[in-house]
């Protein structure tokens, strides 16, 4: 099946600083990508939507200056926390779906574990 | 509004018991429906799906049936393994280009030998 890589997979920063993460797809342009946040033991929470070449959609009571995402090119979209607090530490994952089979399978990351401190 | 509803966990299993996680959905239009796996610290893995009524699913063992008339996708395996603990999530997408996944809220299966 087609491969999404998201980097890094772990990550610890300092309150106050900025951190990226991408996710690239690797082998399929994906025009749409998704970030989803997930917190200990509970479900995937959609922060936002990205297609290539245009502005993020965020989801209800996602802070978009917080949490920047650019989707510059068909196989990369990256998530940059800003000014990172204890409190945005989660993993992360990311989706990404191309036009074919945009209702059959969508591709994840593996994940990144953001710990702030 | 749409969504997934799946039976709370932690589900606890010896080897080589049946196992059956319930999944039902609410949406409008006929969606395509999905299992996806989670592995300790690891991202999702598809695990199956089916993309319109009476489809079933299958894989490693795994399978479900995608039924309408009860909108339900309940994810059966007959004999589990160890290997098989981890978090199952149910999940739908409409059938609209660019919607994202939307996700049950995930069933911990443990199982010891």
């Amino acid at each position: 099946g087609a491969v999404v890589s998201q980097h890094p997979s772990r990550v610890i920063c300092k309150s106050g600083t900025s951190v990226k993460i991408e996710c690239r797809s690797l082998d399929f342009q994906a025009t749409t990508m998704f970030w989803y946040r997930q917190f200990p033991k509970q479900s995937l929470m959609l922060m936002a939507t990205s297609n290539e070449g245009s502005k993020a959609t965020y989801e209800q009571g996602v802070e978009k200056d917080k949490f920047l995402i650019n989707h510059a090119s068909l196989t990369l979209s990256t998530l940059t926390v800003t000014s990172a607090h204890p409190e945005d530490s989660s993993f992360y994952i990311c989706s990404a779906i191309g036009a074919e089979n945009w209702n059959t399978e969508a591709f994840f990351g593996q994940g990144t574990r953001l710990t702030v401190v | 509004g749409d969504s997934v509803t799946q039976m709370e966990g932690p589900v606890t299993l010896s080897e080589e018991a049946f196992l059956t996680i319930n999944c039902t959905y609410t949406a409008t239009g006929y969606p395509s429906l999905f299992w996806y796996v989670q592995y300790p610290g690891e991202g999702l893995q598809l695990l199956l799906k089916a993309t319109k009524a009476d489809d079933k699913g299958s894989n490693k063992g795994f399978e479900a049936t995608y039924r309408k008339e009860t909108t339900s996708f309940h994810l059966e395996k007959g004999s589990v393994q160890v290997s098989d603990s981890a978090v199952y999530f149910c999940a739908l997408i409409l059938n609209q280009a660019g919607t994202a996944l939307i996700f049950g809220k995930g069933t911990t299966l443990s199982v010891s030998s």
